[in-house]
């Protein structure tokens, strides 16, 4: 089993949906949760730290649920900009900084 | 400040030769993590480093790779010889209390 696994997708929406990704990890000593994203072509990038009591930025909302070992994302009112791919990451410690990286999932708004 | 700097932006080999990848992390970052990314096994941690010093290096292949922090501001990660499955995107990164932030990425393509 994967230590990090998320629905590789893509997600085709319209403009305007509401969309939620998935991830789940297999470590239950995980500590820290955060979501990336990945435009094509370019370097993943910081989206949101994920806290257990669940956290909001703009139209983006995180959950972590740790009795099941399951983090969440949620955009609301998608944007054309949002195409990316979104990468679920897990830090099994909070002592060595180390990240995993799910295999991401793949987003995709049209007009 | 101007981020993770990573060079080659592309690399083009010919199997068994040689390959150096370089990389500067940001200024008062004291991890530095070297990711291999593929289509098909996304992002994967290859080597960590903490102020210097390689804390875990499971992620490496295989004996061909070799890397090393030899100062705060400078890592390399080498592989000896290249093969053609080394092809992928090898990326930098630095962290700051586990938030991650990458380099643009070398694409290497071994022929």
């Amino acid at each position: 089993r994967k230590e990090v696994e998320q629905d590789p997708g893509p997600f085709n929406v319209p403009e305007g949906a509401t969309v939620a990704f998935n991830c789940t990890y297999s470590n239950s000593a995980s500590q820290s949760f955060f979501w990336y994203r990945q435009d094509c072509r370019k370097e993943p990038k910081l989206l949101m730290s994920v806290y257990s009591s669940g956290n909001e930025d703009g139209r983006f909302t995180a959950q972590l649920n740790r009795a099941s070992q399951y983090i969440s994302l949620l955009i609301r009112d998608s944007k054309l900009s949002d195409s990316a791919t979104y990468l679920c990451v897990v830090s099994p410690s909070s002592n060595t900084g180390k990240l995993i990286f799910g295999q991401g999932t793949t987003l995709q708004v049209k007009p | 400040d101007a981020g993770v700097i990573q060079s080659p932006r592309h690399e083009v080999t010919e199997m068994g030769q040689e390959v150096t990848l370089r990389c500067k992390p940001i200024s008062g970052h004291n991890s530095l993590f070297w990711y291999r990314q593929t289509m098909m096994r996304g992002l994967e941690l290859l080597i960590y480093f903490n102020n210097n010093v390689p804390i875990d290096d499971s992620g490496m292949p295989e004996d061909r790779f070799s890397a090393k922090m030899p100062n705060a501001s400078f890592s390399t990660l080498k592989i000896q010889p290249s093969e053609p499955r080394d092809s992928a995107v090898y990326f930098c990164a630095s962290s700051f209390y586990e938030k991650l932030f990458f380099g643009s990425g070398t694409q290497l393509s071994v022929l």
